[in-house]
């Protein structure tokens, strides 16, 4: 597609429920990033991704929350026993290289809005 | 660490301008960028600074200044459809192993008024 595309966009969880959220970067883009924006608040950096190896996952709350990209393209972002304070929205941006001389384009999706109730 | 600094809120006039400050200390600094993010929508790219100075895109037009850790928004002619949130992010390369991380501030709510 176009642009990245993340599945689904709004999910409503029972607290103690998995959940999996998708994104699907832009093919042939290196680096994947998964953020967290809770109601009001700046995207929080949860995990990165250069092609399949998850360099840092230093912003993952919990090991409740687990990320893959098994094949360098689509990534999955996992969160087990969900609880209300994981109740935000989940945005996964994608950008074309990797290197420090990176352009400045960052392409974000629409992101996956969950409600743990 | 890092550290971004942004006001929360800000009101203004329609057709007004009006400068959006942003602070911020990094170990690794590689890059400002500024977003505007509507509720319920995706942020969405407006302007970046990696060299010193002021970088001018239509109404909008973004500063930099790395000696001084501050870059800031500058948004002319207002309209009521910018009225959204404004996210200052820094790219960061030093601090984080190896590739570039950006790193959001709070955002700056902005209301435009007739």
């Amino acid at each position: 597609g176009a642009g990245v595309s993340q599945s689904p966009r709004y999910k409503v969880a029972k607290r103690g429920q998995d959940v999996a959220l998708r994104c699907d970067p832009i093919s042939g883009h290196v680096s994947l990033f998964w953020y967290q924006q809770a109601l009001g608040q700046g995207p929080e950096f949860l995990t990165y991704f250069q092609n399949e190896a998850q360099l840092d996952k230093s912003g993952l709350p919990s090991d409740r929350f687990f990320a893959e990209r098994p094949e360098g393209s689509v990534s999955t972002l996992k969160i087990q026993r969900t609880q209300q304070e994981d109740s935000a929205v989940y945005l996964c941006a994608s950008s074309l290289g990797s290197d420090r001389s990176s352009g400045n384009t960052i392409y974000f999706g629409e992101g996956s809005w969950l409600t743990v109730v | 660490g890092q550290n971004i600094d942004q006001p929360t809120e800000m009101t203004a006039t329609e057709g007004a301008i009006v400068q959006i400050n942003c602070t911020y200390q990094t170990s690794g600094f590689n890059g400002l960028f500024w977003y505007q993010q509507h509720a319920g929508e995706a942020p969405t790219f407006l302007s970046y600074n990696v060299l010193d100075g002021l970088e001018e895109k239509g109404r909008f037009s973004s500063f930099l200044s790395r000696s001084k850790g501050y870059s800031y928004l500058l948004l002319k002619e207002l309209q009521m459809k910018d009225s959204a949130s404004y996210l200052c992010a820094v790219r960061d390369w030093g601090s984080s192993g190896g590739y570039n991380k950006l790193i959001f501030g709070a955002g700056t709510r902005l209301a435009v008024h007739p």
